[in-house]
């Protein structure tokens, strides 16, 4: 059974900081990995989709890496600004359902 | 529509009591899945329709809760003797899966679920 766990649960940082987001899975046969954002009381927004054979996607401030054979992922958001504030959740997508297992997220907050 | 929709946005019931819960997918895609987030965790995967069937329901908890997709576009997830421990926000999603693989998923905004 497929499990993601996230590092940390919670994160506080001034504003301008470079920060990173860890994720990890412990079944590399996936087809993709993504980064969403939720905001308190609101759905998910995707914010990176990285598939099994890529390394790497940007967007803006944001850059999230994947090393499937270790099982790992990365969410580095530069430039950090309070409007990232939110909990932010990694999700990889396996299995013959191609359902998305999410880890708990990672609750940034980002002081002015 | 442009997006994910789902209703209510809110729905308080009473231990014991029926509740329906409908999504209505982006249109024209194909595949439609349920999820459920508890407070403080990541969403946990419930139900994934392919068209009208569930191709995949391993993720119900039990027999009290039950999905349709009958004409293979809005959803209705229906949890029966509804008891406390069903307090979450229900999340659907849909994606369009049209090359023959994994696509990405569109989430709805979600329904909380308060039972009291």
């Amino acid at each position: 059974k497929q499990e993601v766990t996230q590092i940390p649960a919670a994160l506080s940082v001034p504003e301008g900081e470079n920060l990173v987001l860890n994720c990890s899975f412990t079944d590399s046969a996936i087809y993709n990995l993504q980064w969403f954002r939720q905001d308190p009381g609101k759905g998910l927004t995707s914010l990176l989709l990285i598939q099994s054979s890529q390394r790497e996607q940007t967007s803006g401030r944001l850059n999230a890496s994947l090393d499937k054979s270790s099982g790992r992922s990365t969410l580095y958001i530069a430039a950090s600004q309070p409007g990232d504030s939110a909990t932010y959740l990694c999700a990889v997508l396996s299995g013959s359902a191609r359902q998305l297992t999410f880890g708990s997220g990672t609750q940034l907050t980002v002081l002015p | 529509g442009a997006g994910v929709s789902q209703t209510p946005s809110n729905k308080v019931t009473e231990k014991g009591k029926y509740v329906e819960l409908r999504c209505d997918p982006i249109s024209g895609h194909t595949a439609l899945y349920w999820y459920r987030q508890s407070l403080g965790q990541g969403p946990e995967f419930l139900i994934y329709f392919q068209g009208t069937g569930a191709a995949d329901d391993s993720g119900l908890p039990n027999d009290r809760f039950f999905a349709v997709r009958p004409e293979g576009s809005v959803s209705t997830l229906k949890i029966q003797r509804t008891e406390r421990g069903d307090s979450a926000v229900y999340l659907c999603a849909s994606s369009a899966q049209s090359g023959g693989g994994p696509d990405t998923q569109y989430f709805g905004p979600g329904t909380r679920l308060t039972v009291l």
